[in-house]
């Protein structure tokens, strides 16, 4: 089946750890995205990655790090840095950053903090 | 900036009833698309419908249709004969013809549908 895969569903983090959230996409897509969701609000993006080897910030990147280094994975890293990392994590993927392209979600990461 | 703003942050309908969700936003572009979302309780987020700024036809997708303002910067959701599994939080978004693809979202609004 095509779609994107995130995991794992659920990640906890200790403090001054850095963890990663993987996510895969066999759509053949170039262009991916991660988004943050905190409640009672909208999505907000963190990263994304038009080709692969490339990416750029978001509105919050600060405290995250990505690479994309297939065209099927987009890795985020959630850093120590990043001092309130509880939320829920999607990750989109498009054919290309062009319209009318649209986002296909993938189920997501809920990430707590120990 | 764009922005995207969802007033009504629970709704409820009858079953088989019809309900309206709304949206503005706020943008200085011409050219742009915009989209409604739904997020289950599952929270993989579904597109439901979507409708390009230079359209004056409204976009429909069997029960569910849009009400796209552009000079009012008004994009409604409608969903006729409402169904249980329509319960969901449903996200109004906004694009960009710009390249980077970025989805701007509303606060998202809560539909009950009561059987």
């Amino acid at each position: 089946d095509g779609g994107i895969t995130q995991s794992p569903k659920y990640l906890f983090r200790k403090e001054g750890q850095n963890v990663t959230l993987s996510c895969e996409q066999n759509l053949n897509h170039d262009a991916m995205y991660w988004y943050r969701q905190d409640p009672g609000q909208g999505l907000r993006l963190i990263y994304y990655s038009q080709i692969v080897n490339d990416f750029q910030k978001g509105d919050i990147a600060e405290g995250y790090s990505v690479s994309r280094e297939k065209k099927e994975s987009f890795p985020l890293t959630v850093t120590s840095a990043q001092k309130n990392p509880t939320a829920f994590y999607l990750c989109a993927s498009s054919l290309g950053p062009g319209q009318p392209n649209i986002q296909y979600f993938g189920a997501g990461t809920r990430l707590s903090v120990l | 900036a764009q922005t995207v703003t969802q007033s009504q942050p629970e709704m409820s309908v009858q079953e088989a009833e019809t309900v309206t969700l709304s949206c503005t936003y706020d943008t200085s572009e011409s050219d742009y698309y915009l989209f409604w979302y739904k997020q289950p309780p599952s929270r993989q987020m579904i597109l439901v419908i979507r409708q390009e700024a230079y359209k004056q036809q409204n976009a429909t997708e069997n029960r569910f249709s849009v009400n796209f303002q552009k000079a009012a910067k008004s994009f409604s959701l409608k969903i006729s004969d409402s169904q249980l599994g329509d319960a969901a939080m449903y996200f109004c978004a906004y694009r960009s013809s710009s390249n980077t693809g970025k989805l701007i979202f509303g606060q998202g609004t809560t539909l009950q549908v009561k059987p």
